[in-house]
This record gives C-alpha cells, sequence and structure tokens, in this order.
C-alpha cells in the first residue's frame, strides 16, 4: 500500500513570494490533515479535511494561508505572501477511521 | 481542546539502557498514537494505543485511558533509536489530532 505523498521535499523562497505544496493521501482515507512543525515544536494542526470538507481550520492564518482538497483526494496548501516566520516543516497526514499516516514533509525556507 | 503533555522534554542513555517516555492528556481519548520523528523529519508510526498494551519488539506502550495517561517503552537502547517521539491524541467529540511537546532521546554508543 503506498504511503501518503507529498511534494516538493524542499523549497527556498523569498519573503513575500508565493508557495505550494500538494499532498496524495492513501487510496481510501477520507480524513486529511496539514500540520506545521517549526523547528524544536510539536507539530500544529493548520487544517483537517474530511473527504472535500473542511472540519477545522481554526489555527489556519487565512489571510495568507489557503488550502483545497478537490474531489475529496489530493489537496493543496498555500502560502501568499510568505513570511520569514513560515520557515518551517510542513506535513500532510491521513487518515480512515482512526490511526493517522504521515508523509515526509516538506521543509520550507523563507529567505 | 484536548492538552497534551509529554516528559521528560529530554533524555540521554547509554546504548542498551531501558527507557519509559510518559504521556499526559487532558480529557478522555478515542485515538492515542505514538511516533518517531526520524533525522530526516518524518513522522513515522510506533502505536495505535487509546487503550491497553501493545508491543513491538523492543518497544512497547500501554495507556491507561481512566487516568489519562500512556507510557512508550524502549527496551536495550541502540543509537538508532535517537531521534523525538511525539504522543497524539483525540479526545472524544473532537476530531483534532494533537501533539505533545515530544521527548528527544539520545543514545550514546
Amino acid at each position: 500500500e503506498a504511503g501518503v505523498a507529498q511534494s516538493p521535499r524542499y523549497k527556498i523562497i523569498e519573503k513575500r513570494q508565493s508557495v505550494a505544496f500538494w499532498c496524495n493521501p492513501i487510496s481510501g482515507h477520507a480524513t486529511l490533515y496539514w500540520y506545521q512543525q517549526i523547528l524544536g515544536q510539536g507539530p500544529k494542526l493548520l487544517i483537517q479535511f474530511q473527504n472535500n470538507g473542511v472540519v477545522d481550520d481554526s489555527q489556519l492564518p487565512k489571510d495568507r494561508f489557503s488550502a483545497e482538497r478537490l474531489k475529496g483526494v489530493d489537496s493543496t496548501l498555500k502560502i501568499q505572501p510568505a513570511k520569514l516566520e513560515d520557515s518551517a516543516v510542513y506535513l500532510c497526514a491521513s487518515s480512515l477511521l482512526s490511526e493517522a499516516f504521515f508523509g515526509q514533509g516538506t521543509r520550507l525556507t523563507v529567505v | 481542546g484536548i492538552q497534551v503533555e509529554q516528559s521528560p522534554p529530554d533524555l540521554i542513555l547509554q546504548e542498551g539502557a531501558n527507557s519509559t517516555l510518559r504521556c499526559n492528556f487532558s480529557d478522555s481519548v478515542n485515538n492515542l498514537q505514538w511516533f518517531h520523528q526520524n533525522p530526516w523529519g518524518q513522522l513515522i508510526n510506533l502505536f495505535y494505543i487509546p487503550s491497553g498494551t501493545k508491543q513491538n519488539g523492543r518497544l512497547s506502550a500501554t495507556t491507561v485511558a481512566t487516568e489519562r495517561y500512556s507510557l512508550l517503552y524502549i527496551s536495550s537502547s541502540q543509537t538508532t533509536d535517537s531521534g523525538v517521539y511525539f504522543c497524539a491524541a483525540i479526545s472524544f467529540g473532537n476530531e483534532k489530532l494533537t501533539f505533545g511537546t515530544g521527548t528527544r532521546l539520545t543514545i550514546i554508543p
């Protein structure tokens, strides 16, 4: 069974530029999560989808971050414009009923 | 929402030693997971254990749901066990998977 796929693995951008991350969950998994992990901290939930509907986006900085999950499968997370403090690893996870599985993450550096 | 706390924050051990990592949570849970974050940042699933005890090789975990804590045991530690260990939980009535702050384990040869 294929795991959660994320791309790109690494991205370096200048502040005020835009960036997008892509996630392909495990086939059949209805729940999809995006997390932000700043160095030295635990992952923080940004947004959670159930199929293509948003379950929770209370910690998503909506003035600059957006996410969508078209057709309840793949998802993209966008940052526009990026700030220095957005430098972090962005993790995508999916689950069917309970146990969540994570992708390898995208390491974003904003300079 | 649920609060998840882990202890100790840092643990340094000699190779071959045993270790116990603790995770406390503030509400009743229907999901409790332990992860190992490898040096490349990927979260590796160790256990899905909302209650009871499980074992996988040198690792085992116990969750006492009524007392709101979970323990991860690592026996005969190896240098490859080094890294950060996270627990994460989902409480009843709330679907968010909330992480603790992690325990950084360093195994010295």
